[in-house]
């Protein structure tokens, strides 16, 4: 079946560091590609999302990247701060699967002061 | 801003009990899904609704039903609670067939 797969658990990097989480998904049919920041105590809040006709996309602060060829993402975070650390979840989603994600289990980012 | 309200933060219930979980949406939003998350687990589509009265099982609904008598209101049911059901459940809804924005959650204890 169709898996979405982060490649750490925990990432710890330094305040002012850039981080770089990653995630891996199997399904070619994926088009829509979406990160989730989740704090402690709180629902997952979404941070950026990407197309498949896309393989960059900016917000602030934050890159996603997009390799369909090894299906691929990653979001980038620039100069992290004590407020990014929390759990962040990628989901893929398809055009054919109408409206289901499918979400990976999540890489917990500790930034140190 | 989209807001999803869930009716309780916290719930503990016995086992056997009949568990109602709430989720209101205030946008308007045509979908709305009910999720469970575990660690190691990540999380799982439990149950969606793209219209009023209309739903659809996701990857694990048994155990559960749901009931949309509202657009922007959609309710998880637990029929006979077990502890197996200890859980954090999420509520979400969208409306397009993309980005999903998400209540606070509600952690169950089933005892």
């Amino acid at each position: 079946g169709e898996s979405v797969g982060l490649h750490l658990p925990t990432l710890s990097v330094q305040e002012g560091d850039n981080s770089i989480i990653n995630c891996a998904y199997s399904n070619s049919a994926s088009d829509y590609f979406i990160w989730y920041k989740q704090e402690s105590g709180k629902g997952p809040q979404f941070i950026i999302d990407i197309r498949s006709n896309m393989d960059k996309r900016q917000g602030q602060r934050v890159t996603v990247l997009l390799n369909k060829t090894v299906k691929h993402l990653s979001l980038q975070i620039a100069a992290t701060q004590p407020g990014d650390s929390a759990v962040y979840f990628c989901a893929t989603g398809s055009s054919s699967n109408t409206g289901k994600l499918i979400f990976g289990q999540g890489t917990t980012l500790q930034v140190k002061p | 801003d989209v807001k999803v309200t869930q009716s309780s933060r916290y719930l503990v219930k016995r086992t056997g009990e009949k568990v109602f979980l709430e989720c209101v949406q205030d946008m308007d939003h045509e979908n709305m899904f009910w999720y469970r998350q575990d660690p190691g687990l990540g999380l799982r589509l439990i149950y969606f609704s793209y219209d009023v009265k209309m739903k659809e099982k996701g990857d694990i609904p048994e155990g559960y039903s749901v009931s949309r008598e509202k657009k922007e209101r959609f309710s998880l049911i637990l029929e006979s609670a077990s502890t197996n059901q200890t859980s954090m459940y999420l509520c979400a809804s969208s409306l397009t067939r993309d980005e999903q924005y998400f209540g606070p959650g509600t952690r169950l204890t089933v005892t």
